[in-house]
């Protein structure tokens, strides 16, 4: 069964620092897709960057990046330079990528707190 | 801005009564999701609608049913509200983007049953 895995509660880091949110995945399928998706308090989730499992080069959005390391089922964000504004919830995502009319649902981990202070 | 509203924002309900929570996503996106996230924990898959037919179903009863319309609009309709239904609701549209879909999540709905 896939299942992501998130295993930082919580995460501090100082404006203008990088940081890095873990997140492992496992599935057993050959084709998926990993996303990150930020939801501040307000509840919305905010679409931030997609990794699909053949891509060669890790993906890049802006100041967010995505360390994807296949072998060791490992899907991390990095944020760089970080503001104020990034403070809020962040989950990691997988999703089977079978086409032909299969449901695409997101299994989601339990997230991360990342707090930015001044 | 993602384009995908969902209405009511919030609402209260009582153990036994119906709720019916509406989405709007944006023109063109065929496919819509509906999740349940509890406090404290990641989204959970209830159903997905494609072309107004239902697509796949994660693990809810079924008093959870959903319709999806040819205005691309959708609901989500719970009967027999539990105590446990309280949680906020968020609809996701899809849209194909570089050959994969990447789904896109309104607002939420803050369900409290009491």
């Amino acid at each position: 069964a896939q299942k992501i895995t998130q295993t930082q509660p919580g995460m501090f880091v100082q404006e203008k620092e990088a940081v890095t949110l873990d997140c492992t995945y496992d599935t057993s399928d050959p084709s998926y897709g990993l996303f990150w998706y930020k939801q501040p308090s307000s509840g919305e989730m905010i679409f931030l960057i997609y990794q699909g499992s053949y891509d060669q080069q890790n993906a890049t959005e802006g100041r967010y990046s995505l360390n994807f390391q296949k072998a060791r089922k490992s899907a991390n964000l990095v944020i760089s330079a970080s503001q104020l504004g990034d403070s809020a919830m962040y989950f990691c995502a997988m999703r089977e990528e079978n086409y032909g009319g299969a449901t695409n649902k997101l299994i989601f981990g339990t997230g991360t707190l990342l707090a930015v202070q001044p | 801005e993602t384009g995908v509203t969902q209405s009511p924002t919030h609402l209260i309900k009582t153990r036994g009564q119906q709720v019916t929570l509406r989405c709007s996503s944006q023109s063109g996106h065929n496919t819509v999701s509906w999740y349940q996230q509890a406090l404290g924990q990641g989204p959970q898959f209830i159903f997905q609608y494609y072309r107004e037919e239902e697509n796949g179903r994660g693990n809810f009863p079924p008093r959870f049913s959903g319709l999806q319309f040819p205005n691309y609009s959708s609901e989500l309709n719970v009967n027999a509200l539990e105590l446990d239904d309280s949680a906020l609701y968020l609809c996701a549209s899809s849209l194909v983007l570089a050959g994969h879909e990447t789904q896109y999540f309104g607002p939420g709905t803050r369900l409290l049953v009491l």
